[in-house]
């Protein structure tokens, strides 16, 4: 059964520090999304990605932050300089388009130190 | 607004029912979901239920909607050990449109 992947599973880098976090969605879906959980806390959406570009982004995903599909199977989301707030399980998904049904990658848990 | 509230703990013995309850703030959702996330590991759908449905059943999990009240559950019948995990409540608008969770319920099973 497809799925949605993501590397790596676990990212420790230093405050300040550039991290690409990493994801292939299943490879006939139009929609692309980033999530993020804190520990304890809420799920929390952070942007939507289709056609190409920006659908929807949240109040967290500032300019600190940024997607990109560089190739035709990765999609990545990139944080230019990373804060201890940011540290999280970022977790990836994908939709079809005309079902309702996101499925959400393993995640990645990134820790800044 | 978009909001989604939860319990936080669910403590059931195993064989019998849990029913995780949530509610929800925004009458426009079209899609109400039930997430499954065991530990260490990433969100599983469970089951959904459309805004138009009251109820629905899928071999041991029961979905109540009462659209009226904003209030939508989740009911395990037999629970087992291995049902053990955060359950998540959350609400969407499109197929495609982003999915607003709640805070997850914790359901243990004690022998």
């Amino acid at each position: 059964e497809p799925e949605v992947t993501q590397t790596p599973s676990h990212q420790v880098t230093q405050m300040g520090q550039e991290v690409i976090l990493r994801c292939v969605p299943i490879s006939n879906h139009l929609y692309f999304y980033w999530y993020r959980q804190i520990l304890g806390q809420k799920v929390e959406f952070l942007v939507s990605f289709y056609n190409n570009e920006i659908s929807e982004k949240s109040e967290i995903f500032d300019d600190q932050f940024s997607v990109e599909r560089p190739d035709g199977s990765n999609f990545t989301l990139k944080i230019r300089s990373t804060k201890l707030e940011d540290s999280a399980m970022y977790f990836c998904a994908s939709n079809e388009g005309q079902y309702y049904e996101q499925y959400f990658g393993p995640g990645t848990r990134l820790t800044v130190t | 607004g978009e909001d989604v509230e939860q319990s936080l703990f669910l403590s059931v013995r195993e064989g019998d029912s849990s029913v995780i309850n949530c509610t929800y703030t925004d009458s426009s959702s079209t899609y109400l979901y039930w997430y499954k996330q065991e530990p260490g590991a990433g969100l599983q759908l469970l089951t959904y239920i459309f805004s138009n449905m009251d109820m629905k059943q899928d071999q041991r999990l029961t979905v109540l909607l009462n659209k009226k009240d904003k209030h939508l559950s989740l009911r395990i019948a037999d629970t087992q050990t291995g049902d053990s995990a955060i359950y998540f409540c959350a609400e969407g608008y499109s197929s495609a449109s982003k999915i607003i969770f709640g805070s997850g319920t914790r359901l243990s099973i004690r022998p």
